[in-house]
């Protein structure tokens, strides 16, 4: 089993809609939850931590974390084109590196 | 408040050359990690930095290696470089006390093996 895994996508929004990123991880003893955005030949760019289970709302942004079921989602309100992009989920124990899915593509259409 | 920055930006070596990226982490943090994101890979962990000390290392073989500095730049040395290699390598800073550990990355290095 891959330690952190999302879809690959592509998922596909019209512009206003929500989006919704989702993200399943291995390790129970995983403390920090990271989500990112990188856009194609450029460095990953952090939108949201969360390290509570519940909601976490910044902006446009809601993450969402459920330890017992090892499931952090992202939701993004009022899609826009700028937001097309690869979101990377990141996992964190103490001690160790982040560990990353390997993304999933959003493509918002205007 | 300058982030993380690297050097160079791009780097074109061929097989069995050594190459040499660098990173300055934001001023304050402590910690460096070092990630390399091939194509189709995504982003795998490769070295991490603390206090001058190599706290941790992915699975990657010995001759990916690297140093931290008194000013906790820090620099990946990649020896006797293989086409695999090719790949964007991948700075990142966090301030080391611990607990949540938000990492902050740089622009990135595209290594190029030919």
């Amino acid at each position: 089993q891959k330690e952190v895994e999302q879809n690959s996508g592509p998922l596909s929004v019209p512009e206003g809609a929500i989006a919704s990123l989702n993200c399943t991880y291995s390790d129970r003893v995983s403390q920090s939850f990271f989500w990112y955005r990188q856009y194609s030949g450029k460095s990953p760019e952090l939108i949201m931590s969360i390290y509570s289970n519940g909601d976490k709302e910044d902006g446009r942004f809601t993450a969402q974390l459920n330890k017992a079921s090892q499931y952090v989602s992202l939701l993004i309100r009022d899609s826009q084109p700028s937001d097309s992009a690869t979101y990377l989920c990141a996992v964190k124990r103490a001690g160790t590196a982040l560990i990353f899915g390997k993304g999933t593509t959003l493509s918002v259409s205007s | 408040e300058a982030g993380v920055t690297q050097s160079p930006t791009h780097l074109i070596k061929t097989r069995g050359q050594q190459a040499t990226l660098r990173c300055s982490p934001i001023s304050g943090h402590t910690s460096v990690y070092w990630y390399q994101q091939a194509l189709g890979l995504g982003l795998q962990f490769l070295l991490w930095y603390d206090e001058g000390e190599e706290r941790n290392r992915g699975n990657f073989p010995p001759r990916f290696s690297g140093r931290q500095f008194p000013n906790y730049s820090s620099e990946l040395n990649v020896n006797a470089l293989e086409l695999e290699d090719s790949a964007l390598y991948l700075c990142a800073s966090s301030d080391g006390t611990g607990g949540p550990d938000t990492q902050y990355f740089g622009p990135g290095t595209r290594l190029t093996v030919l």
